[in-house]
């Protein structure tokens, strides 16, 4: 399989579940994201992993909690989530953050579509 | 406040004709300009980017045009098709800053 794949496509879970998020990318590259996208909203980015290191959390809630065993896996740890929790989570990925202009080129997953009741 | 933005939410365009998707952005240290296309449950994919040393980017039917003094960037697609509805996203950075992205404008091209 080639590309970003994330699991599950759709969830849906009450604010008092745990779960969590899985994102893949079989591109050899070594930076990883993940993005909130909310309805009319632009993508907003929560955390960014280089080289298996956590470099940026964009102030996200400690409810979402990201873990990056290695460069090729990334997940999204989820618990007591609030209904303005909602929106659509994308995983992406990218050739790393260093000197090169490639690192904006982002590679992105379908996303999973989380809803909390 | 939202550094880039995208005043249009939605652009409905005949087939054969030309769309012009627009982005205004307010940083003046953005250096780096990207547009993602993004179908119905599908992640965005990149399109098509300029470096703020060019004013002008094209790939196939796809053009992007940059004017560093009004802070504006354009994606003209010429001649439309019915498969480039989709929502397009702008977005800019300034190295080695993360990307910053616009609301996105949902393109229509109809028959």
């Amino acid at each position: 399989e080639t590309g970003v794949t994330q699991t599950p496509r759709h969830l849906v879970m009450g604010m008092t579940n745990k779960k969590s998020l899985k994102c893949e990318q079989h591109l050899g590259h070594n930076a990883m994201y993940w993005y909130k996208q909310s309805a009319k909203k632009p993508l907003e980015l929560m955390f960014v992993y280089n080289f298996k290191e956590q470099t940026e959390n964009n102030s996200v809630p400690s409810r979402f909690s990201p873990e990056c065993p290695n460069s090729s896996h990334l997940f999204l740890h989820l618990h007591t989530l609030q209904p303005e929790d909602s929106a659509l989570y994308l995983c992406a990925s990218s050739q790393g953050v260093g000197s090169s202009r490639r690192n904006e080129k982002l590679f992105f997953g379908s996303g999973t579509q989380l809803s909390v009741l | 406040d939202q550094q880039v933005k995208q005043n249009s939410p939605s652009l409905s365009v005949q087939e054969g004709r030309i769309s012009i998707l627009n982005c205004d952005y307010t940083n003046s240290m953005f250096d780096y300009f990207l547009w993602y296309k993004k179908y119905p449950a599908e992640g965005p994919t990149f399109l098509i980017s300029i470096s703020s040393i060019k004013d002008k980017n094209e790939d196939g039917r796809f053009t992007v045009f940059l004017n560093k003094s009004a802070k504006h960037l354009s994606l003209h697609i010429v001649p439309s098709q019915p498969g480039d509805s989709a929502v397009y996203f702008c977005a800019a950075s300034a190295f080695p800053d993360k990307l910053i992205f616009g609301t996105g404008t949902r393109l229509q091209v109809f028959p």
